[in-house]
Parts: structure tokens; C-alpha cells; sequence
């Protein structure tokens, strides 16, 4: 199972909207509802952002949303803050196992 | 609040076994939880390494499927990891994390800390 697709990298200005893109296949993202997001700042455990596409934990602002389209997830942030610059990733079910994105660093400017 | 702490040896010799407990506090083991070992080389990205249900079941990320085993003990709200024939490549901090009430879903809402494991010899 390969590893979902994530853009390496993407940049925003303070207060700007950015949105990091997760592609997978008809094995994962694009037939089954249960993908998730994860942010992780530098030597800290990842953190449940989104689930189930655009679900959202209790206290994770409703800044951040998700949506999917075909094969292809999303995570949209907006109003940047400092505080959002850490690395996202992004997860889906498949039959045989979780599999994870590459991971996108997001940079606040 | 349910906390997670791994524990175990920071270093492991090429092709021995790495082992791993992760001590649930905060909540019960038994709840109807699954709970999952998720590894991050360093610099690198995360990967699903496997899962285990109270009652013993458990799933593997087919690309370790043959030098992992998950257990559970219920008695000590604890949960433990066992990988063998390491290699370099096995180099990783390695989390537990409490998944969903559904197996292999990607939905992990509480994390341990992480622990470093180094393969070296």
C-alpha cells in the first residue's frame, strides 16, 4: 500500500487561507469516508484535527475544515496563524491497513 | 484525560527484537477502543505500524506483518509492541495511540509522547 500524496511544502501569509492536498486512489481516499488530519509541531506527538473527511475533535478551532473530491482530500486553514506552522498529515482506511501521507510542512509568513 | 506513555530500551542491536510497552492511565484498555503502535523515522513521515482490540484481535500493516506482534494486558492497562530482525531502517520514534471504535480507522484522538529507538550496534 503506497503512501498517500501530499505537497511537500506550502506557505501563507498571516491571516491568508491555505489548503494542503492528499491524493490517494480507489483504494483509499476515493471509495471510503474515513480519512483524517494530523498536525504535529517539531518533537511533539501528532494532533487530531479532522476526521471522517470534515469532522471535527471538540476544541480544534473551526478554522481548520476538510472536504474530498474523488480521490482526493483536502485540509483547508483559514485565517493563518503563527501557531499553524507545523507539519500536516494527512490518513485513510484501506481494507488491509491505516496509510498515511508524506506529511506537508506549512510555513506561516 | 486519557494519557499514554511509552516505555522501553533506546537501543537495540541489528537483528535483535525491539519491544515496547505503552501504559494506559486516565481511562480503561478494555474500553471499546483500539489501540495502535505508529512509528516516524527520523525526519521522515509517520507509518502505521499496527493495532490491537481488548479482546485480543489484532491487525498489522501488511509490510511488517512478519516481525510484529501486538499483545494486550488488561490487568496492567497496558499495551505492548514486539518487533524482530531489526535493521537500521527500523530507526523511528515510535507512538502508541488510541484509535477508533472501528479497526484500521485512520482516527487516533489520544498520543503518547513518542520514545526514541535507535538500531545500532
Amino acid at each position: 500500500q503506497s503512501a498517500l500524496t501530499q505537497p511537500a511544502s506550502v506557505s501563507g501569509s498571516l491571516g491568508q487561507s491555505i489548503t494542503i492536498s492528499c491524493t490517494g486512489t480507489s483504494s483509499d481516499v476515493g471509495v471510503y469516508n474515513y480519512v483524517s488530519w494530523y498536525q504535529q509541531h517539531p518533537g511533539k506527538a501528532p494532533k487530531l484535527m479532522i476526521y471522517d473527511i470534515r469532522s471535527r475533535p471538540s476544541g480544534v478551532s473551526n478554522r481548520f475544515s476538510g472536504s474530498k473530491s474523488g480521490s482526493t482530500a483536502s485540509l483547508t486553514i483559514s485565517g493563518l496563524q503563527a501557531e499553524d506552522e507545523a507539519d500536516y498529515y494527512c490518513a485513510s482506511y484501506t481494507t488491509t491497513t491505516t496509510v498515511f501521507g508524506g506529511g506537508t510542512k506549512l510555513t506561516v509568513l | 484525560q486519557v494519557q499514554l506513555q511509552e516505555s522501553g530500551p533506546g537501543l537495540v542491536k541489528p537483528s535483535g527484537t525491539l519491544s515496547l510497552t505503552c501504559a494506559v492511565s486516565g481511562g480503561s484498555i478494555s474500553s471499546s477502543n483500539w489501540w495502535s503502535w505508529v512509528r516516524q523515522p527520523p525526519g521522515k513521515g509517520l507509518e502505521w505500524i499496527g493495532e490491537i482490540y481488548h479482546s485480543g484481535s489484532t491487525n498489522y500493516n501488511p509490510s511488517l506483518k512478519s516481525r510484529v506482534t501486538i499483545s494486550v494486558d488488561k490487568s496492567k492497562n497496558q499495551l505492548s509492541l514486539n518487533l524482530t530482525s531489526v535493521t537500521a531502517a527500523d530507526t523511528a520514534v515510535y507512538y502508541c495511540a488510541r484509535g477508533d471504535r472501528f479497526p484500521i480507522n485512520p482516527t487516533f484522538d489520544y498520543w503518547g509522547q513518542g520514545t526514541l529507538v535507535t538500531v545500532s550496534s
